[in-house]
């Protein structure tokens, strides 16, 4: 089993959908990232999470020490969201990856 | 200061020869990591600094991997001898010292294409 998990693997959805994608992961953590990777583009980061809620524009993340899981949701989705979303935990000096959701908001 | 700063961006070696990349961090951030990520694979964790020191080298550095950050700011990743199996996407991040950073913990660079011929 995978330390850190993701659903869905892909995701296809209408422009003005509502979109979550959901992570959990099995080890100590310093802090959930959730990240966005364009097509043959880098890396940007758009979340550092350890614990509760953050809001940034039309994107939300939540997360649930708990429970050891985490979502990233968009709201009014819109086909420049399409890219492929990674939840990475971090542990002291690396992080964990997630295998990615690939997003495809059609217009 | 317009983030972390790869150069350069697409690189093609005839295997056996050595490469060499560099990444300028965010100058605030005491902490450089280095990534290799394949393609549809997610980044697979090389090394990272913390300030000048070398602090972790993963596994998947073999010996022909090497990389230096002098005075603690800029990194180079260096591979020797290079192989087909070399082709990825290297990547580089910066980061300050864990809970701290704001909203962005880690700020990555674009990223060197090597591709091995």
């Amino acid at each position: 089993k995978n330390e850190v998990e993701q659903s869905p693997q892909n995701l296809t959805a209408q422009e003005g959908e509502f979109i979550t994608i959901n992570c959990s992961y099995s080890v100590g953590i310093s802090a959930l990232h959730w990240l966005q990777q364009h097509p043959g583009g880098g890396i940007v980061s758009l979340f550092m999470l350890s614990s509760g809620k953050k809001k940034h524009g039309r994107l939300i993340a939540t997360i649930n020490i708990q429970e050891k899981h985490s979502s990233l949701h968009i709201t009014a989705s819109h086909p420049r969201d399409s890219a492929v979303y990674i939840c990475a935990v971090g542990s002291n000096y690396q992080l964990i990856w997630g295998a990615g959701t690939k997003l495809i908001i059609k217009p | 200061d317009t983030g972390v700063s790869q150069n350069p961006r697409h690189k093609i070696t005839k295997r056996g020869q050595n490469v060499t990349f560099r990444c300028d961090p965010i100058s605030e951030h005491n902490r450089l990591y280095w990534y290799r990520q394949t393609l549809g694979q997610g980044p697979e964790f090389l090394t990272y600094f913390q300030n000048e020191a070398q602090l972790e080298k993963s596994r998947l550095l073999s010996d022909r991997f090497s990389a230096e950050r002098p005075k603690g700011s800029f990194s180079t990743l260096e591979i020797q001898r290079t192989e087909q199996g070399d082709s990825a996407m290297y990547l580089c991040a910066s980061s300050s010292t864990p809970g701290t950073g704001g909203f962005y913990g880690y700020t990555f660079g674009s990223g060197t294409r090597l591709t091995v011929v």
